[in-house]
């Protein structure tokens, strides 16, 4: 059973475009919403994270839509940059379960100059 | 800064071969993980702790073990290895105050043949 869905699995953008990335969870105790970015090589590192009390949290170019009551979730990258090219992971844990992170199975951006 | 430090960086073992993967993080933390990562399928946690001498299983822990002696120290031991082993693992960890921000390893890449 696959607690969060993630989609596309590869995305193609032209630079200055808009990039969305789109996840939906099953398991309503998830209470934390954390987007990863992981380039070639490297480990995945945090690039934004919501909670379910707010629909919409931005950080930059970097914005998380929140949908509790379809529970859904994405990440919109604004003016996309071919150094966003790296592969986006969405993840779901739930307070009192040690942090423990579900991932979705990734979408590799691909922003073309 | 260090952070989370993953050795080896790459590993080739023969089928039932046995080795250790080591993780070091010099934050501090309470909480470490170890996921494995394979083409297509997001990441999957084997084992976790909350902290030295605690640790529990993940989603996947079959053919694998932990030691959590020290708070810094993290191994992930690989018994009779198999080829459904080859994978990239990440440890990661977590300071245990808050829904703070999980901090992964650059990885370990393992070819079992």
């Amino acid at each position: 059973q696959q607690q969060v869905k993630q989609s596309p699995q590869s995305l193609i953008v032209q630079k200055g475009g808009i990039s969305i990335i789109n996840c939906a969870y099953e398991n309503t105790a998830f209470d934390y919403f954390p987007w990863y970015q992981q380039f070639p090589g490297k480990g995945p590192a945090l690039l934004i994270a919501i909670r379910p009390d707010v629909s919409e949290k931005k950080e930059g170019r970097f914005t998380i839509s929140f949908n509790k009551s379809a529970k859904q979730f994405s990440l919109h990258i604004m003016d996309s940059q071919p150094g966003d090219s790296a592969t986006y992971f969405c993840a779901a844990s739930r307070e009192g379960g040690s942090e423990k992170l579900v991932f979705g199975k990734g979408t590799k951006l691909t922003v073309n100059p | 800064n260090a952070g989370v430090t993953q050795t080896p960086k790459f590993r080739i073992l023969k089928i039932g071969q046995s080795m250790t993967l080591q993780c070091t993080q010099d934050m501090n933390h309470n909480y470490m993980y170890w996921y494995r990562q394979d083409p297509g399928m997001g990441l999957k946690l084997i084992y976790y702790s909350v902290g030295a001498g605690i640790t529990d299983k993940g989603e996947v822990p079959n053919g694998y073990n932990v030691s959590r002696s020290t708070t810094e120290d993290f191994p992930l031991r690989l018994e009779l290895a198999a080829p459904s082993q080859t994978s990239v693992y990440f440890c990661a960890s977590r300071s245990g105050q808050g829904r703070n921000t999980i901090y992964f390893g650059e990885g370990s890449w393992l070819t079992v043949v």
